[in-house]
């Protein structure tokens, strides 16, 4: 089982380029999440998608867009990238809400 | 509301034990999780306790739990410098059909030779 990936690891992007980040988990979990990680703020909630077809906000998702294509796959879309987008992007997984989450490795965005 | 509070840097030397703290807002809770993030690393499950128990421990982890106080605490005896990462407390909250899980900011223990 690789768990959850995420693709790409790395990415540096102009001021209002866009870009989506990938997600698969092959768990079997029902919902997934996206976070952002920025020094002293912790993790904040992006985007999540409580089962397969269903997608909500969660505290910061201004200037983002996401896609659940199917059980395995969450991508995160950012449609004009900002400066204040730059940070570390978490997917997670889980078999049901309020259960343990499984995180991928990351993708570091940086916004020139 | 829902809140959970770290203490944001702990500093230890290699070989003596490690606290790290939390309070969680939710006495309803079902399960409060600690996960492990490594630098430039993804978090990772460390442990985990059911509200209904006081305290779990697993080799050199000590989970405690005090509901009345709404207190949960890791401990990490004989604390090694690969020890070194950022430790998230997050607690399994739920209103009605709503479940989520509500995050600390993060510990970050510095293990010191």
């Amino acid at each position: 089982n690789a768990g959850v990936t995420q693709t790409p690891k790395f990415q540096v992007l102009k001021t209002g380029q866009s870009m989506t980040l990938q997600c698969a988990q092959d768990m079997n979990h029902n919902s997934m999440y996206w976070y952002r990680q920025d020094p002293g703020m912790g993790l904040r909630l992006i985007y999540y998608s409580a089962s397969e077809g269903t997608t909500d906000k969660g505290e910061v998702p201004n200037g983002y867009n996401v896609s659940r294509l199917n059980k395995r796959e969450f991508s995160l879309r950012l449609e004009s990238a900002a400066p204040s987008q730059t940070s570390v992007y978490f997917c997670a997984s889980t078999i049901g809400q309020g259960a343990e989450q499984y995180f991928g490795p990351g993708t570091r965005l940086t916004v020139t | 509301g829902e809140d959970v509070e770290q203490s944001l840097f702990l500093s230890v030397r290699e070989g003596d034990s490690s606290v790290i703290n939390c309070t969680y807002t939710d006495s309803s809770s079902t399960y409060l999780y600690w996960y492990k993030q490594e630098p430039g690393a993804g978090l990772q499950l460390l442990t985990y306790i059911f509200s209904n128990m006081d305290m779990k421990q697993d080799q050199r982890l000590t989970v405690l739990l005090n509901k009345k106080d709404k207190h949960l605490s890791l401990r990490i005896a004989d604390t090694q410098t690969g020890d070194s990462a950022i430790y998230f407390c997050a607690e399994s909250w739920s209103a009605g059909n709503n479940r989520k899980l509500i995050w600390g900011l993060g510990t970050s223990l510095a293990v010191n030779p």
